[in-house]
């Protein structure tokens, strides 16, 4: 069964350092999204991506976090510096569409500590 | 945008009870409705999904219910097991200020007693 890949799975930081995620969607899969889940909540939207175009970012907070998918394939999310209240779980999923509708798989996650 | 409001936040049942979660959603034009089950420490997983057009949608033991007038949905799972407990999200999609947007629910932790 093809998966969605995300690493590191685990990243401890200090805060103001910078810290990168890296995410490899399933072949094919045109819609890619990076998720926050704090623990204890629902998955938020982050970022979603068309192909290498950003179709929604209206809750990534630009400041201090970027992302990008230059070639439509593997994508980046980065946060710079990083805070206390950054501590989360990132989870990156991949979609295809399907009868209208985009059905999302998730990759295991990156597990972010901010000390 | 979307607001998806899930309850109860924690349930807890007997081995072989029915287990139900209910949700509702803002964006009345909302067309899409998966629920996922997340074990502790693992990735969400789609379960069930439901579209706009279908009232109802069974799969062995779980069923998902869609009330598009009162803009709720629900989780049923009937003859419940231990490794049905964990945590379950609902979601929405909404169509308001762009597609695709899958907004989520709290969850609900789901614990099957013996």
């Amino acid at each position: 069964e093809a998966e969605v890949a995300q690493s590191p799975r685990y990243k401890i930081t200090e805060k103001s350092q910078a810290v990168a995620f890296w995410c490899d969607p399933i072949s094919g899969h045109a819609t890619l999204y990076w998720y926050r889940q704090i623990l204890g909540q629902g998955p938020e939207l982050l970022v979603q991506f068309q192909d290498e175009s950003v179709v929604d970012d209206s809750q990534l907070p630009k400041d201090r976090f970027s992302a990008e998918r230059l070639k439509g394939v593997d994508s980046t999310l980065k946060i710079q510096p990083a805070e206390l209240g950054d501590s989360a779980m990132y989870l990156c999923a991949s979609s295809y569409r399907l009868s209208g509708a985009n059905v999302l798989t998730f990759g295991a996650g990156s597990r972010l500590t901010v000390l | 945008g979307e607001n998806v409001e899930q309850h109860p936040s924690t349930l807890s049942v007997q081995e072989g009870d029915s287990a139900v979660i209910k949700c509702t959603y803002s964006d009345s034009a909302s067309n899409y409705f998966p629920w996922y089950k997340q074990e502790l420490g693992k990735r969400p997983q789609l379960i069930i999904d439901i579209r706009s057009n279908v009232g109802e949608k069974k799969d062995q033991r779980i069923a998902v219910t869609l009330n598009k007038t009162a803009k709720h949905f629900s989780l049923h799972i009937t003859e419940t097991q231990p490794e049905d407990s964990a945590v379950y999200f609902c979601a929405a999609r909404g169509v308001t200020g762009g597609g695709n947007k899958l907004t989520f629910g709290t969850g609900t932790q789901l614990k099957v007693e013996l």
